[in-house]
This record gives C-alpha cells, structure tokens and sequence, in this order.
C-alpha cells in the first residue's frame, strides 16, 4: 500500500465548477501536511499548508480528518489556470523535513 | 532573489556510465532534498541533508546512488553505473529549517535519460 494515495483523475471540469479531490495516508505518525500544486513539466510549488482545523485561501479550502488520515483540498470557481497536478504531500517522520508526496491528481478546466 | 538552480537540466548517458547532478540551493537554507520523478509518477525522496547532522538516506534505491553536500550549501547527487530504469526527472528542494512546517521551493530539476 502506497503512503500517500490519490485518485489520479483526470478531473475535466467547466470553468466556474467546484471540484474536491481527497487523500489518505498510511502513516499516523505523520504532523505535516501540505498540497503542492505541479504545471506540466515543471516543479512543484507550495500550494498550502493543511492544519487541522480546517483553513481556507481564497477559493481554496483543505480540510484534514486525522481520526481517518485523510485530507481533502476543495476548489471552488474553478479558472482555466487551476489546471494543474494537484500534490497531496505528508512528511515521512516527526519533526523532520522528509516529505512523502501522493502521485498528484490531474485537474483539467475547459472554458 | 535566486531560487533553487540545477544542472544540468537534461542530460543524456549510456547504460553503464556515471553521471553527478548539481543543485544550488536557496543561499541561507539549511536543509537540502533531493527526490526523483518518473514518468507519470509522483516523487521519490530520496536523501535529505539537515545542517550538520548525518544525512537522511532512507530513500536512495541502491548503493549506486550517493550525494554529498559540500560547505552546507551546493550538493551532488552521483549515479553510477546507470541503468535504464533511473531515467526520470532528479528534483532539489530546499527550506529554511528543514522542519516538518516549512515550506520547500524546488529546482527546475534535472531530466536524465539512460540510453
């Protein structure tokens, strides 16, 4: 079983939709968590950072369930540049910078 | 100011040969990654350098792969003997304090392709 998993997709959605993706994680060890944002043959970017409170940029939201250790990224309004490879990433160990990255699901807006 | 750089940005090699990869990390960072990416696959990590502490090295697939981290700053990631199945993209990242909070800014990486 992989660490991190993700639905690969690919999400086609229209302009203006709300997408969710959502991860798991196999390691309840696991304090940090993250989505990371991938453009076609370029590196990842830190989209945000997942707390477990629940935290909200703009018209992204993420949300972390430690009880089932999954995480879920929701988008709403979606823009022809929220194309993208959507990362969901944990680190590996306690207190380090050892991060453990899902094989990203692709998301594809159409006008 | 300057981001991650690699080199080079693609390289192409034999089977067999030895290949070293460069990363310049972000100047000030202490902590220093490195991760592969294969076709259609997430990352890998690979070796993490923290400071002064021994590298983490869990995640380097066979005694072929070694890195070094020179002066706390530039590092070499060294495959020898490369086989087919090491093509893929060879990403840096680094971050300030190599906590599990921070955020890590990678390089554009290296694409390798084993012929």
């Amino acid at each position: 079983r992989k660490e991190v998993e993700q639905d690969p997709g690919p999400f086609n959605v229209p302009e203006g939709a709300t997408v969710a993706f959502n991860c798991t994680y196999s390691n309840s060890a696991s304090q940090s968590f993250f989505w990371y944002r991938q453009d076609c043959r370029k590196e990842p970017k830190l989209l945000m950072s997942v707390y477990s409170s629940g935290n909200e940029d703009g018209r992204f939201t993420a949300q972390l369930n430690r009880a089932s250790q999954y995480i879920s990224l929701l988008i709403r309004d979606s823009k022809l540049s929220d194309s993208a490879t959507y990362l969901c990433v944990v680190n590996g160990r306690s207190n380090t910078g050892k991060l453990i990255f899902g094989q990203g699901t692709t998301l594809q807006v159409k006008p | 100011g300057a981001g991650v750089s690699q080199s080079p940005s693609n390289k192409v090699t034999e089977k067999g040969k030895d290949v070293e990869l460069r990363c310049d990390p972000i100047s000030g960072h202490t902590a220093l990654y490195w991760y592969r990416q294969s076709l259609g696959q997430g990352l890998e990590f690979l070796i993490y350098f923290q400071g002064n502490s021994a590298p983490d090295k869990s995640g380097l697939p066979s005694d072929r792969f070694s890195a070094e981290r020179t002066g706390g700053s530039v590092s070499t990631l060294t495959i020898q003997r490369t086989q087919q199945e090491d093509s893929a993209v060879y990403l840096c990242a680094s971050s300030f304090l190599g906590s599990s909070t921070d955020t890590q800014y990678f390089g554009p990486g290296t694409r390798l392709t084993v012929l």
